[in-house]
């Protein structure tokens, strides 16, 4: 299985701060990496496909860049509606894996 | 605009089987390259895929879970299922329904698949495992 390592576990920034989160993957993924949003009691919500597509709706405060087996989430400008934990995951090959989140606060 | 809704039993004892179903609105569970998976999450932990399902029958099930687990479509009722059996207290989780677009073919055994993201996800359905 491929193994999807995320760091910070945690963080917590100020309104307006950069915010990046890292993803690694345990062997060459290429691109084929999403990142999800989920916020508290709800379901995860897709933000960016092939590592760095953002998806219809999706603030562009959001990218996604990488490819192979590092790959970077940038919050350009933290917003308090972007409170929520993130997780990435990979789809080269089944099973599908996620990383294990980063939790995302306000100081 | 295809929305998902998880059902079933929110307690099930050690050792049964845990019986879901999703309901499928606003599109049809076989048309399309789409697969229809589900993926859980303890409270408080992250996600685990489950497994998955396309409308030609075809599956892909986490090793982790083996022989315990079954995916299946119905595709007269627009809806996909799931059952889990000999569950124990490390099942309870919260379960969701979600349907993924395809990205990618990736290649196994001589034939090839279609992979790719999570795009509509039901919301969720608390499962417990206790006696």
């Amino acid at each position: 299985d491929i193994q999807m390592t995320q760091s910070p576990s945690s963080l917590s920034a100020s309104v307006g701060d950069r915010v990046t989160i890292t993803c690694q993957a345990s062997q060459d993924i290429s691109i084929y990496l999403n990142w999800y949003q989920q916020e508290a009691g709800k379901a995860p919500r897709l933000l960016i496909s092939d590592a760095s597509n953002l998806e219809t709706g999706v603030p562009s405060r959001f990218s996604g860049s990488g490819s192979g087996t590092d790959f970077t989430f940038t919050i350009s400008s933290l917003q308090p509606e972007d409170i929520a934990t993130y997780y990435c995951q990979q789809y080269d090959y089944p099973p599908l894996t996620f990383g294990g989140g980063t939790k995302v606060g306000i100081e | 605009q295809v929305q998902l809704q998880e059902s079933g039993p929110g307690l099930v004892k050690p050792s049964q089987t845990l019986s879901l179903t999703c309901s499928v609105s606003g599109g049809s569970i076989s048309s399309g390259s789409f697969y229809w998976s589900w993926i859980r999450q303890p409270a408080g932990k992250g996600l685990e895929w489950i497994g998955r399902i396309y409308n030609a029958g075809t599956t892909n099930y986490n090793p982790s879970l083996g022989s315990r687990l079954t995916i299946s479509l119905d595709t007269s009722k627009n809806q996909l299922s799931l059952r889990l059996s000999s569950v124990t207290a490390a099942d309870t989780a919260v379960y969701y329904c979600v349907r993924e677009r395809s990205l990618k073919y990736y290649e196994s055994g001589g034939n090839y698949y279609l992979i790719g993201a999570f795009d509509i996800w039901g919301q969720g359905t608390v499962v417990t495992v206790s006696s």
